[in-house]
């Protein structure tokens, strides 16, 4: 079952910086958070992940509280094509993915 | 990188037809492969976890008997809905995990989009 919490909806501004939250107050030591998100009637991709660190790739920033019951997903510098639902998921390594409501980001001109 | 390939990518039938959905690990062995269904304006949904040779497992709620998985071979998974009926209508969507490092999480496919009619 999902764990996570997250707000249904948010826009950002084209070229500005989208901050995704999420909460996952009941989190276990081993379980990873991840980030997904998924363009309308297409499968989701892979953003990034994180157990405890901060973690940053070419697509975007992955902040995660030092409780870990919390963190946030930053895409640096949103565009157009990034509109899309983004899910955040916490995971055991090596057990399914349950996709949670998401978040639902509209990047505005 | 991983691909994970789904076909057809929309499909329509009639009501109380079957139709089987294939999702290919292109690049890569997939030991176990996943099905989810999705409604519109509503999260994904795991329908069953299939590991290659073995019989799929299920989630609460969804008929097996409904929903034929068969993994047989590491790089194709079939589901194929049985008796199709308009409310089986929805997207369906397949990822896979290799055998290598868990870590980076699964890949998914493109889906499927089925239309009872």
């Amino acid at each position: 079952d999902a764990k996570t919490t997250q707000p249904p909806s948010m826009d950002c501004a084209e070229g500005r910086a989208a901050n995704l939250p999420c909460n996952h107050s009941t989190i276990s030591g081993n379980e990873y958070v991840y980030w997904y998100r998924q363009i309308h009637s297409q499968g989701p991709q892979y953003i990034i992940h994180g157990l405890k660190n901060n973690e940053t790739n070419e697509m975007a920033s992955l902040i995660i509280t030092e409780d870990r019951k919390s963190s946030t997903l930053i895409l640096p510098h949103a565009t157009l094509r990034d509109t899309a639902v983004y899910y955040c998921i916490v995971r055991v390594t090596g057990n399914q993915f349950y996709f949670g409501t998401g978040t639902s980001l509209t990047v505005i001109p | 990188g991983a691909v994970v390939s789904q076909h057809p990518s929309w499909v329509i039938c009639k009501s109380g037809t079957s139709v089987k959905i294939e999702c290919r690990s292109l690049d890569f062995q997939a030991t176990t492969m996943f099905w989810y269904r999705q409604f519109p304006k509503q999260s994904l949904m795991l329908m069953a976890t299939s590991n290659e040779g073995s019989k799929a497992t299920y989630e609460q709620g969804v008929e097996k008997d409904k929903f034929l998985i068969n993994h047989a071979s590491l790089t194709l998974s079939t589901l194929t809905v049985t008796s199709a009926h308009p409310e089986d209508s929805s997207f369906y969507i397949c990822s896979a995990r290799g055998t290598g490092d868990y870590g980076y999480g699964y890949t998914f496919g493109s889906g499927t989009r089925l239309t009872v009619v």
